[in-house]
């Protein structure tokens, strides 16, 4: 079965710094996807960026990007000019390539803040 | 589009007592999940749908009854509510099984069993 792992349980940082959300996970399939969700305190659900294992080259969206480290089983999330917006819960979220129906499997949140 | 909608929004139940969790989606996806969400931990899969008639088991399905009659709808039922069930639960759907399919999600709703 599939784990993935969030050590960071909050996070704070000054608007417009850099932060580094960490991730890891553990499986032994050679093809999936990785996610990274926002849950703003709407409790809305809201992909920021996804990654699949076959792509060498990271995934970025904006002032999001990921730092995804095969070997290592990590999947970072680096956030630059943070923002007052973007504090929410991160949740990191793996899903195998294929299994005939989409099921995520997320880690424990980090709850980010982004202070003024 | 509404997108995902889920009703009600808050829920109060008694032990014992049985409801139905409504979720419904305007976009025409075949795949469509139930997760629920307690503190400090991620969402876990309870149910999945891959078409009107086809619905299956996911990581923690016990307590919970889903049926699909159209592809439109994925309504989750509680026979029975334990205190256990307290959580908000989220439905989401998505036009096919990859992840290159974004999972579009539901608000929510926070279910309380006293």
């Amino acid at each position: 079965a599939q784990t993935v792992t969030q050590s960071q349980p909050e996070m704070s940082v000054q608007e417009a710094e850099t932060v580094t959300l960490s991730c890891t996970y553990d499986t032994s399939e050679s093809n999936y996807y990785l996610f990274w969700y926002k849950q703003p305190p709407s409790r809305q659900m809201i992909l920021v960026i996804r990654q699949e294992a076959y792509k060498q080259q990271n995934a970025t969206e904006n002032r999001f990007s990921v730092n995804f480290q095969k070997a290592a089983k990590s999947f970072s999330l680096k956030i630059s000019d943070s923002q007052l917006g973007d504090t929410a819960m991160y949740f990191c979220a793996f899903m195998k390539q294929t299994q005939g129906a989409q099921k995520l499997v997320f880690g424990q949140g980090t709850r980010l803040t982004i202070n003024p | 589009n509404a997108g995902v909608t889920q009703t009600p929004k808050f829920q109060v139940l008694k032990t014992g007592q049985s409801m139905t969790l409504q979720c419904a989606q305007d976009m025409n996806h075949e795949y469509m999940s139930w997760y629920r969400q307690d503190p400090g931990m991620g969402l876990r899969l309870i149910h999945y749908s891959v078409g009107a008639g086809i619905t299956d088991q996911g990581e923690v399905p016990n307590g919970y009854n889903v049926s699909r009659s159209t592809t439109e709808d994925f309504p989750l039922r509680l026979l029975s509510a334990a205190p256990s069930q307290t959580s908000v639960y989220f439905c989401a759907s998505s036009s096919g099984p990859t992840g290159e399919n974004e999972q579009y999600f539901g608000p929510g709703t926070r279910l309380t069993v006293t």
